[in-house]
């Protein structure tokens, strides 16, 4: 099992461009979290899915949309990247609210 | 909304020595989770305290829960540079609530 993968790794952006990160699991989770993660910040909720089908908005939504179409996929999109979007980016799955987060290995996104 | 502090922000101690780090939440916890982040790496889940009071153990590593579910502490004994990281505390409150709150990280350091 590959558990909870990201893809790309990297990624460079110039102001104003899109993107779509995508995060893929296998461990059958039927909640996923997209985090970014900032020096000095911790972990910040973007958007997260409590099943297929389903988004809320988490801390800090603005400027990022989420679809999850099928269970195992959950996809980040940014549809005009700013400069205070670089970031490292986690994704996460988990059997439910209060039971373990399983992260992915994160994407560095450095918008210029 | 709710809030998990954690202190202190840095540790930087001599191989062999202890490090403690506390959590406190604005909020009582139904549970409280502890992550381990390797420099580069994503974050791991460590244990989970669910009970009033709580003390669980994992070799070096000693973990308490409150009294009142609003803080918890993560004590390491005789530090090794494999210990070396950032650890998260991450609380969920009571009540309906789909969301880890994740305090902001202590990044320790061990000098050989």
């Amino acid at each position: 099992n590959a558990g909870v993968t990201q893809t790309p790794k990297f990624r460079v952006l110039k102001t104003g461009q899109s993107m779509t990160l995508l995060c893929a699991q296998d461990m059958n989770h039927e909640y996923m979290y997209w985090y970014r993660q900032d020096p000095g910040m911790g972990l910040r909720l973007i958007h997260y899915s409590v099943g297929e089908g389903t988004t809320a908005k988490g801390e800090v939504p603005d400027g990022y949309n989420v679809s999850r179409l099928k269970k195992q996929n959950f996809l980040l999109g940014l549809e005009s990247a700013a400069p205070s979007q670089t970031s490292v980016y986690f994704c996460a799955g988990g059997a439910g609210a209060g039971y373990t987060q399983y992260f992915g290995p994160g994407t560095r996104l450095t918008v210029l | 909304g709710q809030q998990v502090m954690q202190i202190p922000q840095y540790q930087h101690v001599q191989e062999g020595e202890d490090f403690t780090t506390y959590c406190n939440s604005s909020t009582t916890l139904s549970n409280i989770q502890w992550y381990k982040q390797r420099p580069g790496g994503h974050p791991v889940f460590l244990i989970q305290l669910v009970k009033s009071g709580e003390v669980k153990k994992q070799k070096r590593l000693t973990f308490q829960f409150g009294e009142a579910k609003k803080n918890s502490s993560l004590h390491i004994t005789a530090t090794q540079t494999t210990d070396v990281g950032t650890y998260f505390c991450a609380g969920i409150g009571g009540g309906s609530n789909y969301k880890l709150t994740f305090g902001k990280g202590t990044l320790l350091t061990v000098n050989p």
